[in-house]
Formats: C-alpha cells, structure tokens, sequence
C-alpha cells in the first residue's frame, strides 16, 4: 500500500535560518507532489507541485523554493526564514493519471 | 479555478444525518467535485468525489444536483468523530488546473454527543 512520509513534525527556527522539510511516498511510482501551507488553522494554499523529476511549478512568489531530487521524494527549502513563513506545511501526493490526494501528517513550522 | 462557497459553520447531534451543502455555479463541464476533510492538527483526508451522478462509499454519500451548480455531503449517521473541517473542491481534469486542488475556507462541523 502507498504510504507518505513528512518529517519533522514540529519545527521552532530563528528567523533568517535555513529550512529543509522532507517529504518521500512509498509504494508508487510517478506520483504528482504537492507542497501546501496552511496558515491561521484554515484554507491550505498551494506552494508548489511536481508532475515528475525536476519538474517544479511555482503556485505564488514566496520566499521558499522546492526540490524534487528523485522520484518519490519531494524537498522544500527556504534559504532565509521571515516570520511570515510560519504555518503549518504539507506534503501530498496523488496518481499522475488518477484522483484523490493522500495528505502527510504536516509540520508545523514556527518562526521565532 | 472555479469557485465553491460553503457555509462557515455546522452543527449536529451525535447519530444524525448532516447535509453539508457547496455551491459552485461556475463549474465547467470536465471539473470533478471533490470533498476532504480535515481534523484538528492532521492533514486533510479525501472523502469522496463525483462528476455527474451521486456517488457512496463507506464514508459518505455525495449527492449532486442535475445542472451540477450544487452539491451536497451526506453523512448518514454522525459521530463525534466526524467533527472536522470540510472542504468541497473542484478538480480540473485538464489544461493548467490538472491535478491541483484549490482549497477553500471550508465548513466546521461540530457534532454534539
């Protein structure tokens, strides 16, 4: 079965640090990815997706970038954190040619 | 993207039915209707999509109105579990909104025992 792995869980960094949050899916092949940040508890805004190796879209100009260095496995990065890119991030994924999103566990980002 | 509006909030009673309604008068023909749901701290949960005829599953049923400018959620017995946001989305089946789900603010339910 497919599976969706999002670490850490919870994350305090000082502003102007690096960001790394992982994401790697398990028991398919191709998936679409998908990077997405919820702030204030509601209304997820998509940050970026992936239809396949290398291939990344941007949703909206931010100050995060995301990487997709092998298949199943999705990176978003920040080389400088403000305070606004607080929020709690998730990962999906879905079939390239098929519907429905299985969402990870998210991290809840905290910049202090 | 097209666009859904859901109420803010819902409530209902342990072990009732729950109709949660989504309008989307833009809808265009190749979109699918889409609902998730998401409980506190967790990432949203798919619960059930349709196109055109009302769909059910072991979660909920999915009734959609004939001119598809309508949709409504059904969860036939609810429980505490249930309470969640939910979000009704359209999914593009083509051109630049393939594959992406736009979510909105969604509905609180809240399920009193």
């Amino acid at each position: 079965s497919q599976t969706i792995h999002q670490w850490p869980a919870t994350l305090v960094q000082p502003v102007g640090s690096p960001l790394s949050l992982e994401c790697t899916v398990e028991g398919t092949s191709n998936p679409n990815l998908y990077w997405y940040r919820q702030a204030a508890g509601r209304g997820l805004q998509l940050l970026f997706y992936s239809v396949g190796i290398g291939q990344i879209s941007s949703e909206v100009p931010q100050n995060l970038s995301a990487s997709r260095p092998q298949d199943r496995q999705f990176i978003l990065s920040s080389k400088k954190l403000l305070l606004s890119d607080s929020g709690f991030y998730l990962c999906a994924w879905s079939p390239f040619n098929g519907y429905g999103y299985t969402f990870g566990s998210g991290t809840r980002l905290t910049v202090v | 993207d097209a666009k859904t509006t859901q109420p803010n909030s819902m409530e209902s009673n342990e072990e009732e039915p729950v109709h949660l309604p989504c309008n989307h008068s833009t809808i265009s023909g190749t979109d699918y209707i889409h609902w998730y749901r998401q409980l506190p701290s967790q990432g949203p949960e798919y619960v059930i999509h349709g196109l055109t005829s009302n769909v059910n599953n072991r979660m909920a049923s999915l009734a959609i109105a004939e001119d598809r400018k309508s949709s409504t959620l059904i969860l036939h017995r609810a429980t505490l579990r249930d309470a969640a946001v939910y979000y009704c989305i359209l999914r593009g089946a083509g051109g630049t909104s393939y594959g992406k789900l736009t979510f909105g603010q969604g509905t609180i339910l809240t399920v009193h025992p």
